[in-house]
């Protein structure tokens, strides 16, 4: 199993700019969800699903968009970027919601020039 | 307003001593609290997890503590080791209502010196 895999590693942008972000599990999980990091901060989540075809935001939803059309799949995309986007971007998936293990991808650094 | 709180943004200790990380929360409706570790480069890792209705539970090394009077809880680790190096997350969730998100510490970065 590869669990929780992030595509890309690394990108940089220009204000503007557009892109979408791809996570992929193979755990056949329910839940799966997007955070953002930042320096001197914790996780904060950015959107997350509770299953295919079902999205809902989170604590910093804005500027951000979301689709959960396949089960093992959850896209997040940045239609305009700004530079105060630039972070580290994590996705995560879970059977359960209360599940204690939410199991991370390795993370896309993004840098918005 | 931060709800869960890690006020050490670092600690270093010797190989073989305790290493105790603090979390404190100000919301009372967390009932349920978990550890993240995280290497660079890599995503956080489940460690740890205790329920409001326990104030202890032990994995090998790893003992968290909660203290529900004081909204307070802490990870003890014993005895570290090198490998222990990473920034620890304190994160918290409410098990009520359709509250699916984890609400996460700052991180404590633990230095384990050989």
């Amino acid at each position: 199993n590869a669990g929780v895999t992030q595509t890309p590693k690394f990108r940089v942008l220009k204000t503007g700019q557009s892109m979408t972000l791809l996570c992929a599990q193979d755990m056949n999980h329910e839940y799966m969800y997007w955070y953002r990091q930042d320096p001197g901060m914790g996780l904060r989540l950015i959107h997350y699903s509770v299953g295919e075809g079902t999205t809902a935001k989170g604590e910093v939803p804005d500027g951000y968009n979301v689709s959960r059309l396949k089960k093992q799949n959850f896209l997040l995309g940045l239609e305009s970027a700004a530079p105060s986007q630039t972070s580290v971007y994590f996705c995560a998936s879970s059977l359960m919601v209360l599940q204690e293990t939410q199991y991370f991808g390795p993370g896309t650094r993004l840098l918005v020039l | 307003d931060q709800q869960v709180k890690q006020n050490s943004p670092s600690l270093s200790v010797q190989e073989g001593r305790i290493s105790i990380l603090n979390c404190d929360y100000t919301n009372s409706m967390f009932d349920y609290f978990l550890w993240y570790k995280k290497y660079p480069a890599e995503g956080p890792t489940f460690l740890i997890s205790i329920s409001s209705i326990k104030d202890k539970n032990e994995d090998g090394r790893f003992t968290v503590f909660l203290n529900k009077s004081a909204k307070h809880l802490s990870l003890h680790i014993v005895p570290s080791q090198p490998g222990d190096s990473a920034v620890y997350f304190c994160a918290a969730i409410s098990s009520g209502g359709s509250n699916y998100k984890l609400t996460f510490g700052k991180g404590t970065l633990l230095t384990v010196n050989p």
